[in-house]
């Protein structure tokens, strides 16, 4: 079944103790990213990756590292994780614009990451 | 830039209404326009895409027609569905594969 997932789906944690939020996806996409959503806000782009080792910043990416050593992941590393980064974080991936006439691209979303920063 | 904007606030209404949610946009160039919904504890799922002026976007019901004149969106469906109620968002795609999403409506239909 292709499919994005993430892991864990839910995690509290204390301020300052570093984090990873894995994301994985079996379509071979070149394309990932890592959205938040707040409430009253939508969903907010943090990073994404064009293909493995290119990786840029979104509209919100302080506060969150991202890498991409293999094309199947793309973890989102809190380094030092802070109340307002507590938030429902989705991951997602689709073709990249090379991999298809269409122009438009269907981004497939895993099921989220409730993360609470106590 | 490139933005959406979505109508204020939740939408409720009963089984069988008319369900219309507002959407403009503004952007630089010719982006392509999508709805995405969000059913309870999920990720969000494509609902519906238009490519360019004029498109009609259709699946489950919902139709949405890509305006240029009027930067619309709107997303529209005759007779809705308690299994229809969900969070739906208006976003439009930019460089480098980017979308910017609405804020989103939460629609509740009740039987």
């Amino acid at each position: 079944e292709a499919q994005v997932t993430q892991n864990p789906r839910y995690l509290i944690t204390v301020t300052g103790k570093k984090l990873t939020v894995t994301c994985s996806q079996n379509m071979n996409h070149e394309y990932m990213s890592w959205y938040r959503q707040d409430p009253g806000l939508g969903l907010r782009q943090i990073y994404y990756s064009m293909n493995v080792e290119v990786t840029d910043k979104g509209d919100v990416p302080e506060g969150y590292k991202v890498s991409r050593k293999e094309k199947r992941n793309f973890p989102l590393i809190l380094e030092s994780p802070s109340p307002n980064q507590t938030s429902l974080y989705f991951c997602a991936s689709s073709l990249s614009f090379s991999d298809t006439f269409y122009p438009y691209n269907e981004q497939f979303f895993g099921p989220g990451t409730r993360l609470t920063v106590l | 830039g490139n933005s959406v904007t979505q109508m204020e606030g939740p939408v409720t209404l009963s089984e069988e209404a008319f369900l219309t949610i507002n959407c403009t946009y503004t952007a630089t160039g010719y982006p392509s326009l999508f709805w995405y919904v969000q059913y309870p504890g999920e990720g969000l799922q494509l609902l519906l895409k238009a490519t360019k002026a004029d498109d009609k976007g259709s699946n489950k019901g919902f139709e949405a027609t890509y305006r240029k004149e009027t930067t619309s969106f709107h997303l529209e469906k005759g007779s809705v569905q308690v299994s229809d109620s969900a969070v739906y968002f208006c976003a439009l795609s930019y460089g480098n594969n980017r979308l910017a999403f609405g804020k989103g409506n939460q629609v509740v239909v009740i039987p």
